[in-house]
């Protein structure tokens, strides 16, 4: 079974810091890579998807990249504010979506 | 374009009852949906893969006689919890995937069951 492994698990930063978020999967025959962000009691919203044949995929102060080789993910955000403050999730496909445990954000003012 | 919407966004349901889910692709046709749950603090655990006209496909541990799902149409699958126990209490997230070469997924906005 792929497992899709997120880290540092939280995240406390200072408004206007760029920051890094981790993701790591186990398996290289990944179709695409998603990145989510989730507020509390809410659903997903789906930020960035990588397919495997891109390097990364940028959006605004968004950045994703993805390595198959390493199994390695990475989302940077650039100039971070208190309204960037949520979970942030990365999911591998697989045929099958698995999802990392999340890492949660918060951007103090 | 690509809007998943799921009804209702929550219920509350007493213990032995059953509860109907739905997920719609509102302006897409989705071959393929897939049923998640979530845990408080917890991330989303996929339960389930629903191709339009088959049977769904279950994820190891995932008990196919409690949690039936239906996907009748391109736009419609039902997820429906029965003899529902406080422990089915979650947050149900559906998701489809829409056709063509990219695999993205669009999720629903979720539905929150609460079994008392």
């Amino acid at each position: 079974k792929q497992e899709v492994t997120q880290i540092p698990a939280a995240l406390s930063v200072p408004e206007g810091e760029n920051l890094v978020l981790n993701c790591s999967f186990t398996d290289s025959a990944i179709y695409n890579l998603q990145w989510f962000r989730q507020d509390p009691g809410k659903g997903l919203t789906s930020l960035l998807l990588i397919q495997s044949s891109q390097r990364e995929q940028t959006s605004g102060r968004l950045n994703a990249s993805l390595d198959k080789s390493s199994g390695r993910s990475t989302l940077y955000i650039a100039a971070s504010q208190p309204g960037d403050s949520a979970t942030y999730l990365c999911a591998g496909n697989f045929n099958k979506f698995y999802f990392g445990s999340g890492t949660k954000l918060n951007v103090k003012p | 374009g690509a809007v998943v919407s799921q009804h209702p966004s929550w219920v509350i349901c007493k213990s032995g009852t059953s509860v109907k889910i739905e997920c719609r692709s509102l302006d897409f046709q989705a071959t393929t949906m897939f049923w998640y749950r979530q845990f408080p603090k917890q991330s989303l655990m996929l339960m389930a893969t629903s191709n339009e006209g088959s049977k769904a496909t279950y994820e190891q541990g995932v008990e196919k006689d409690k949690f039936l799902i239906n996907h009748a149409s391109l736009t419609l699958s039902t997820l429906t919890v029965t003899s529902a126990h406080p422990e089915d209490s979650s947050f149900y997230i559906c998701s489809a995937q829409g056709q063509g070469l990219s695999y993205e997924q669009y999720f629903g906005p979720g539905t929150r069951l609460t079994v008392t």
